[in-house]
């Protein structure tokens, strides 16, 4: 059984804050890491899309990084503001197109 | 493009009433896929389409679900009869066939059953 693992659930930070989530995957037979960002009563919206070991992806203040051979990627948001609240997912994507979502990390950002 | 698009956005029906969700995938994606999304489970897949043939169904939890493709730009998903513990938001994505390729997600269908 295939199980992608994200920590922590939650995460309140205040405005301005950095701060970071992991998520862990399986490292055999690996093709694609996904991350998406599902805000409340809203549907997932892709972020990024990494398939590299050691491939980094920016947009805006959202970062992530991917390490393949151990099985991890990073999310970095540098400076949250409140529209960044939010529930980050990571899904791992083996040698189908079939993704296997973590449970998320439900980020709270207070002004 | 006007992205995903899923028919109904709400539906409340009666235990043992079947209920029939529909959706319209990105023109020129040829992977759709259907996922559940609750409390307990998260967002769990319940089956996915390449080219319009089902792939993997082993995420559809009983024989009272079932889902068709009859074509590149339409799907159903159907519970027959639906239960109470069938409440939940379901939500219909398509892609490129292609791992890496990202989903793109419709507004989902809330779907209570009393």
């Amino acid at each position: 059984i295939l199980n992608v693992e994200q920590s922590p659930q939650s995460l309140h930070v205040q405005e301005g804050d950095s701060t970071n989530f992991t998520c862990s995957f399986p490292s055999s037979n690996f093709y694609a890491l996904h991350w998406y960002r599902w805000e409340t009563a809203k549907s997932p919206e892709a972020l990024f899309v990494m398939t590299l070991n050691g491939d980094e992806k920016k947009k805006g203040r959202i970062s992530a990084t991917l390490n393949t051979k151990e099985g991890y990627s990073y999310l970095y948001i540098k400076g949250s503001q409140p529209e960044d609240s939010a529930t980050y997912l990571c899904a791992f994507s083996g040698a189908t197109n079939k993704l296997i979502f973590g449970t998320g990390t439900l980020l709270a950002v207070q002004p | 493009d006007a992205g995903v698009i899923q028919s109904p956005r709400h539906e409340v029906t009666e235990m043992g009433q079947e209920v029939t969700l529909r959706c319209k995938p990105i023109s020129g994606h040829n992977s759709l896929f259907w996922y559940r999304q609750t409390m307990m489970r998260g967002l769990e897949l319940l089956i996915y389409f390449n080219n319009n043939v089902p792939i993997d169904d082993s995420g559809m939890p009983e024989d009272r679900f079932s889902a068709k493709m009859p074509n590149a730009s339409f799907s159903t998903l159907k519970i027959q009869p639906s239960e109470p513990r069938d409440s939940a938001v379901y939500f219909c994505a398509s892609s490129f066939r292609r791992g890496m390729n990202e989903q793109f997600f419709g507004p989902g269908t809330r779907l209570t059953v009393l």
